[in-house]
């Protein structure tokens, strides 16, 4: 059963605008949230994290929001640029980030000159 | 410094067969684990080893196994293949210590395992 969902496959955004990646999970006792970035025939690559404590965490252009009553989370990217073009996949951890984390199947984005 | 490095880069096999994969993680990081990536889908844990002993472990059957060697690389072995194990395998490390970290898992390229 997927505990981690992203129920968009795929999002396109124009180059500049604010690029919006939605997350939901079932397990209310994941305690650690990640978001990895993937370019094809490349491994994932770690993006931004949140722990429970905290509903907001921000690493430049990228913010990642929290709301553990909803069990929902999402990412921003402002401004969204060509190059972040990939696939997007949020994990959860019920401990901490070292341990096993559990995907989601990944939404496609797409930013377009 | 070098990241997680995985070998092969890819490797087709029969069903039946046994395959071992290669996992060197990177420098600093004693915790390394596994993950399978099916086509169109996210990762999923297939286990975890710290100190040599497999400390997590998911919902993988014993054809699954691994080991830890003292300077903290890593393999996966799985045996009597079958079709459905087609799957893009990916290592992670980190430097989990012994109650792991918030330190986030770096994933190698991953290895391209086709079953004929």
């Amino acid at each position: 059963d997927q505990q981690v969902k992203q129920n968009s496959p795929s999002l396109s955004v124009q180059e500049g605008r604010i690029s919006i990646l939605n997350c939901d999970y079932t397990n209310s006792m994941f305690d650690y949230f990640l978001w990895y970035k993937k370019y094809p025939a490349e491994g994932p690559t770690f993006l931004i994290s949140i722990s429970s404590i905290k509903d907001k965490n921000e690493d430049g252009r990228f913010t990642v929001f929290l709301n553990k009553s909803a069990k929902h989370l999402s990412l921003h990217i402002v401004p969204s640029q060509p190059g972040d073009s990939a696939v997007y996949f949020c994990a959860a951890s019920p401990r901490n980030s070292g341990y096993a984390l559990n995907f989601g199947k990944g939404t496609s984005l797409l930013v377009t000159p | 410094d070098a990241g997680v490095t995985q070998s092969p880069t890819h490797l087709i096999k029969t069903r039946g067969q046994q395959v071992t994969l290669r996992c060197s993680p990177k420098s600093g990081h004693d915790t390394v684990s596994w993950y399978q990536q099916a086509l169109g889908q996210g990762p999923q844990f297939i286990f975890q080893y710290y100190e040599e002993e497999e400390r997590q472990r998911g919902n993988f059957p014993d054809r699954f196994s691994g080991h830890q060697f003292p300077n903290y690389s890593s393999e996966l072995n799985v045996n009597a293949l079958l079709l459905g194990d087609s799957a893009l395998y990916l290592c992670a490390s980190s430097p989990g210590g012994p109650r792991g970290s918030n330190q986030p898992q770096h994933f190698g390229d991953g290895t391209r395992l086709s079953i004929l």
